[in-house]
């Protein structure tokens, strides 16, 4: 059964960076099958996609976040890590991670929707 | 950014009712949508995806239609545990995003 679990300080001062790590089990981080996602939840609000990782390429960011923002992958650990830099209140929120998975339609890859997710973690942005 | 809307906000029904959700995106998505159920203090989890695709493991009252820019999560029969907040997020192109979610509540 392939879980998801995130970790992290749940407090971070304003202007610092914002360090989570995503430790995946019960499937290998290096597989060439899926992605490896953050998304974040302010409180009471909507849904966030931060960006993704790909083992055998690039990571791709929200361009509303590009600036700011790294993910990062550990095969020897099987963990994949987010990096948020300059940090405001308005980075508040709970953050997942989560999979996407690869799926081949009409003869090419492509990826599909997020399959499975981690519990989250509160991160709050304050001095 | 494909900027997707969901209808309605809130929406309140019965155990027993046959409930539709829409979703609409800014631009053509194909059928690169997927749906998803919330309940306060979990993650989301998939429901459908490929707009019609239902994910394993999923009750068969759940379904969905729609191509190109309209989309409809539909529960057949809405049961106790269904009330719960439901999102559609289109994966045609980056960056991916989500409605702004439905709340189904208890009438």
């Amino acid at each position: 059964q392939v879980q998801l679990q995130e970790s992290g300080p749940g407090l971070v001062k304003p202007s610092q960076t914002l360090s989570l790590t995503c430790t995946v089990s019960g499937a290998s981080i290096s597989s060439g099958s899926y992605y490896w996602n953050w998304i974040r939840q302010p409180a009471g609000k909507g849904l966030e996609w931060i960006g993704h990782i790909y083992v055998r390429g690039s990571s791709i960011y929200n361009p509303s976040l590009k600036s700011r923002v790294t993910i990062s992958v550990d095969t020897s650990k099987n963990i994949f890590s987010l990096a948020l830099s300059s940090v405001t209140a308005a980075d508040t929120a709970v953050y997942y991670c989560a999979r996407v998975r690869l799926n081949v339609y009409y003869g090419s890859a492509k990826t599909d929707a997020f399959d499975i997710w981690g519990q989250g973690t509160m991160v709050t942005v304050s001095s | 950014d494909i900027q997707m809307t969901q209808s309605p906000s809130t929406l309140s029904a019965s155990v027993g009712d046959r409930v539709t959700i829409t979703c609409r995106a800014s631009q053509s998505i194909s059928t690169w949508l997927a749906w998803y159920q919330q309940k306060p203090g979990k993650a989301p989890k998939l429901l459908i995806y490929k707009a019609s695709s239902l994910e394993s493991g999923v009750p068969s009252r759940f379904s969905g239609s729609g191509s190109g820019t309209e989309f409809t999560l539909t529960i057949s029969s809405l049961q106790p545990d269904d009330f719960a907040t439901y999102y559609c997020q289109q994966y045609n192109s980056y960056s991916w995003t989500f409605g702004q979610g439905t709340k189904v509540e208890i009438k």
